[in-house]
């Protein structure tokens, strides 16, 4: 079964500043990731996909990941942070024989001005 | 663009009350997710749906129903609620079976539910 880990669950940052959420999954099988933001009150969008290709992947807001297949990781990292990305983030994992998705716990990124 | 719409919003159940979630999706797609969304666990998969006429348990079934109406709606019973079933449900849709994988779900803004 594959499973989710995010280190981290809260995450305080000054605005400007560099982040990075990290992620890391199990699998035995070959995997999608992803990452998903959740704003205050809101469902989660996409942020971010590794299906193939590049291991570094760019999604929006200036967000990017780098898939590392021999560490098992999946990290987020954005180099200047704004207070609009104050949010949960999500990394998320599935396999491709199969229909579902499957989410690790979540980080609480805070921008701190 | 309505893209997934979840009714209600917000409900409060007493403990051994039945109800039912309704999910829609307007994007076409055949696969359809009810996840729920609890404090420090993030989203756990609940039921899913990998096209119309078919469904399969997640990893926390225990307490719950589903029916894939159609290939548009989704709903989510519980037939008889307890408090530990207090948390934010989520529905979800994506592309995935029409054989092109985007790996991409789309979410509805969430149903918040309290138990009693």
């Amino acid at each position: 079964a594959q499973s989710v880990t995010q280190l981290d669950s809260q995450v305080p940052v000054f605005e400007e500043a560099p982040v990075e959420l990290r992620c890391n999954y199990s699998s035995s099988v070959s995997v999608y990731l992803f990452w998903y933001v959740q704003y205050p009150n809101q469902g989660l969008q996409l942020l971010l996909k590794y299906l193939s290709g590049s291991t570094l992947v760019k999604g929006i807001n200036g967000f990017e990941a780098e898939f590392n297949k021999s560490q098992t990781s999946f990290h987020l990292r954005k180099p200047s942070v704004h207070i609009s990305d104050t949010a949960e983030y999500f990394c998320a994992v599935s396999v491709t024989s199969y229909d579902k998705v499957i989410f690790g716990p979540g980080t609480s990124l805070s921008v701190i001005p | 663009n309505a893209g997934v719409t979840q009714t209600p919003k917000f409900q409060v159940l007493k403990t051994g009350q039945s109800m039912t979630l309704q999910c829609a999706q307007d994007m076409n797609h055949n696969s359809m997710y009810w996840y729920r969304q609890d404090p420090g666990m993030g989203l756990r998969l609940i039921y899913y749906s990998a096209s119309e006429g078919t469904t399969d348990k997640g990893e926390v079934p225990n307490g719950y129903n589903v029916s894939r109406l159609n290939k548009r709606e989704f709903s989510l019973r519980l037939e008889s609620a307890a408090p530990s079933q207090t948390s934010v449900y989520f529905c979800a849709s994506s592309e995935e079976g029409q054989g092109a994988y985007t790996g991409e779900l789309f979410f509805g803004e969430g149903s918040r539910l309290t138990v009693l």
